[in-house]
């Protein structure tokens, strides 16, 4: 079975520029989630999708961060424009379903983006 | 979410067992008990979960306190491959399935 595909890897932008992360989730896999994490800290959620839809983006900041999950398979979360403090790793994760406490979450392998 | 409280680093030698603690005294009737670990350079990775009775899978086993509030995850042989921050989770089963990751323990594992 194929794991959770994300790319690219790295990036480095400079502040003001904008980036964009793409995600593919396990097949059948019905949750997606993009979180943040910065060096030393544990990851953070940014946004939750069930199918195509939008379960929470309590912890998303609207005013530069975007992201869709067009026809509820792919995603894209997108940093626009970008400031020194998004420098982190953003890994998206998904699951057989969101409405679960038991069910696990698979990783991707992350995108670290570095902003000059 | 209820809080979790793990110690911020442990030591152990490899082939030795390894007994990483969690704290969890405001933990809720329907929170699950989730363990996952993060090697270096790689996203989290699910190792185990447990509601009230321990649990074993082929990583891991999960002993958790007869009334909650602690558990600890247990590797049996430490190796080196397992040398990583290990992040212990409270889930709602309520309440979907957001994870909210505090800052893990990291074990160092020596040869």
């Amino acid at each position: 079975e194929a794991g959770v595909a994300q790319s690219p890897r790295y990036k480095i932008i400079e502040k003001r520029q904008s980036v964009a992360f793409w995600c593919n989730p396990i097949s059948g896999h019905a949750t997606l989630y993009w979180y943040q994490q910065i060096l030393g800290q544990g990851p953070k959620l940014l946004i939750q999708f069930q199918n195509n839809g939008v379960v929470d983006d309590s912890q998303l900041p609207k005013d530069r961060f975007s992201a869709e999950r067009l026809k509820g398979v792919d995603s894209t979360l997108k940093i626009q424009p970008a400031k020194l403090e998004d420098s982190a790793v953003y890994l998206c994760a998904s699951s057989l379903t969101g409405t679960s406490g038991g069910a696990s979450q698979y990783f991707g392998p992350g995108t670290r983006l570095t902003v000059l | 979410d209820a809080k979790t409280t793990q110690p911020n680093s442990m030591e152990s030698n490899e082939e030795e067992p390894v007994h990483l603690p969690c704290n969890h005294s405001t933990i809720s009737g329907t929170d699950y008990i989730h363990w996952y670990r993060q090697l270096p350079s790689q996203g989290p990775e699910y190792v185990i979960h447990g509601l009230t009775s321990n649990v074993n899978n082929r990583m891991a086993s999960l002993a958790i306190a007869e009334d909650r509030k602690s558990s600890t995850l247990i590797l049996h042989r430490a190796t080196l491959r397992d040398a990583a921050v290990y992040y212990c989770i409270l889930r709602d089963y309520n309440a979907g399935n957001m994870l909210t990751f505090g800052g893990g323990t990291r074990l160092m594992v020596k040869p």
